[in-house]
């Protein structure tokens, strides 16, 4: 079964410009989660999909970040304008929810705003 | 909300000692999952062990055991016979079981060295 696959592994970009992360998630998985991990401390959610359809986005900055899950499959997450305070590491996971209960990650996008 | 409270930044063990790592949480619900997850330098998230609010026995997997104390609100991870591969950072993390809009939240974690 493959995993979960991110992309691109490390960004570099000035603050103020615009990036965009994306998310492939395991087949078949119904819920999709983008964390923001920011050095030295825990995963924060960010935005929770179930197929298409956003849960739960409490957490989402909105006037910078964005995201969106086309079709019920791959996601991807934009932050326009980024921030230095940005820098993290952006983890996307994703259930299946009729079948068990574990959370599958993928290796995560490290950002860097300079 | 739930919170989930890990109150060990850092922790080390020798190679082949018993190491057991501490996690609170706070919740009203009487239904949900917790979980144990590792975080190697690859950054990776993995599944260590997880358990069933409902259940009462103590989740095993090989090396790895937990004291599930539901009363107490309290999750510890016991790390058996220690070994090299086993130094990462080490997430608690729970999430209540209510139909499709499981939330799932980490605590700050602790960073586990395993010495040789």
């Amino acid at each position: 079964e493959a995993g979960v696959a991110q992309s691109p592994r490390y960004k570099i970009i000035e603050k103020r410009q615009s990036v965009a992360f994306w998310c492939n998630p395991i087949s078949g998985h119904a819920t999709l989660y983008w964390y923001q991990q920011i050095l030295g401390q825990g995963p924060k959610l960010l935005i929770q999909f179930q197929n298409n359809g956003v849960v739960d986005d409490s957490q989402l900055p909105k006037d910078r970040f964005s995201a969106e899950r086309l079709k019920g499959v791959d996601s991807t997450l934009k932050i326009q304008p980024a921030k230095l305070e940005d820098s993290a590491v952006y983890l996307c996971a994703s259930r299946d929810r009729g079948k068990n209960t574990e959370a599958f990650f993928g290796q995560g996008t490290r950002l860097t705003v300079v | 909300a739930q919170t989930v409270t890990q109150s060990q930044p850092e922790m080390s063990v020798q190679e082949a000692e018993t190491v057991t790592l501490s996690c609170t949480y706070d919740t009203s619900e009487s239904n949900y999952y917790l979980f144990w997850y590792k975080q190697p330098p690859s950054r990776q998230m993995i599944l260590v062990i997880r358990q069933e609010a409902y259940k009462q026995q103590n989740a095993t997997e090989n090396r790895f055991s937990v004291n599930f104390q539901k009363a107490a609100k309290s999750f510890s991870l016991k790390i058996s016979d220690s070994q090299l591969g086993d130094t990462a950072m080490y997430f608690c993390a729970f999430m209540k079981r209510q139909g499709g809009s499981e939330k799932l939240v980490f605590g700050k974690g602790t960073k586990l060295t395993v010495n040789p």
